[in-house]
């Protein structure tokens, strides 16, 4: 299956500070959705990504399609306690049905 | 996560027995996927159907594993006969649409499948 590389694996932060985690593939992506995971529940839907070099924000959420079309980016500025949690990348290539889904970033804000 | 629920949220079973998780989709949507996550990894994309119908089971194991998503009720994925390495949750997501009509997948809370 597709690999997707995400980076940084976790991230550790004082609150206030602002956030980047990106997400490489070696195949062209079509869509590129960023999701947030808390423990035990299922993945949230942040953003979604269309468009080659599309830029777009969801408050303090920003995620970027890269050109290539094989990475993404995704920003969250003035980080607070309640952006703790698993943030994903999923790719969709331009055939097929199925996402797939990066490893993860963890994220901890320290107060 | 409020519109795709899924049932149970946890589920223990001995090896050998069968497992059954259920999903019912946020209300307008007739695409239900099913992924697998173990602990610390992404999701696993495992099967993608349709009302009454199979469109892509490209990530399904080919032996214990099956799923259906009827006319009527919710979608099922059923294993068969566990083993300790079906422990992992069993996530379902739904859309409006087919994907490559770029409609994005919303998620349920899981199933945490725990196999003694």
């Amino acid at each position: 299956g597709q690999q997707l590389n995400q980076s940084p694996q976790s991230m550790f932060i004082q609150e206030g500070e602002d956030v980047s985690m990106n997400c490489t593939s070696s195949s062209i992506f079509n869509t590129w959705l960023w999701y947030k995971q808390d423990p035990g529940e299922g993945p949230v839907l942040l953003i979604a990504l269309y468009k080659a070099g599309e830029l777009t924000s969801n408050g303090r959420l920003t995620a970027q399609f890269g050109i290539t079309r094989k990475d993404s980016f995704l920003n969250i500025s003035a980080s607070i306690p309640s952006d703790v949690g698993i943030y994903f990348c999923a790719g969709q290539l331009r055939t097929g049905n199925q996402f797939y889904f990066g490893t993860g970033t963890s994220l901890t804000v320290i107060p | 996560n409020a519109g795709v629920m899924q049932n149970p949220r946890h589920l223990v079973r001995r090896r050998g027995q069968e497992a059954r998780l259920r999903c019912s989709p946020m209300k307008g949507h007739s695409h239900v996927y099913w992924y697998r996550q173990l602990p610390e990894e992404g999701l696993k994309f495992m099967v993608y159907l349709q009302k009454e119908n199979i469109i892509d089971e490209s990530g399904m194991p080919k032996e214990r594993f099956s799923a259906e998503f009827p006319k009527e009720g919710p979608s099922i994925l059923r294993i068969q006969q566990v083993v300790r390495g079906d422990s992992a949750a069993y996530f379902c997501a739904s859309s409006y649409r087919q994907v490559l009509s770029n409609q994005p997948q919303h998620f349920g809370d899981g199933t945490r499948l725990s196999i003694l």
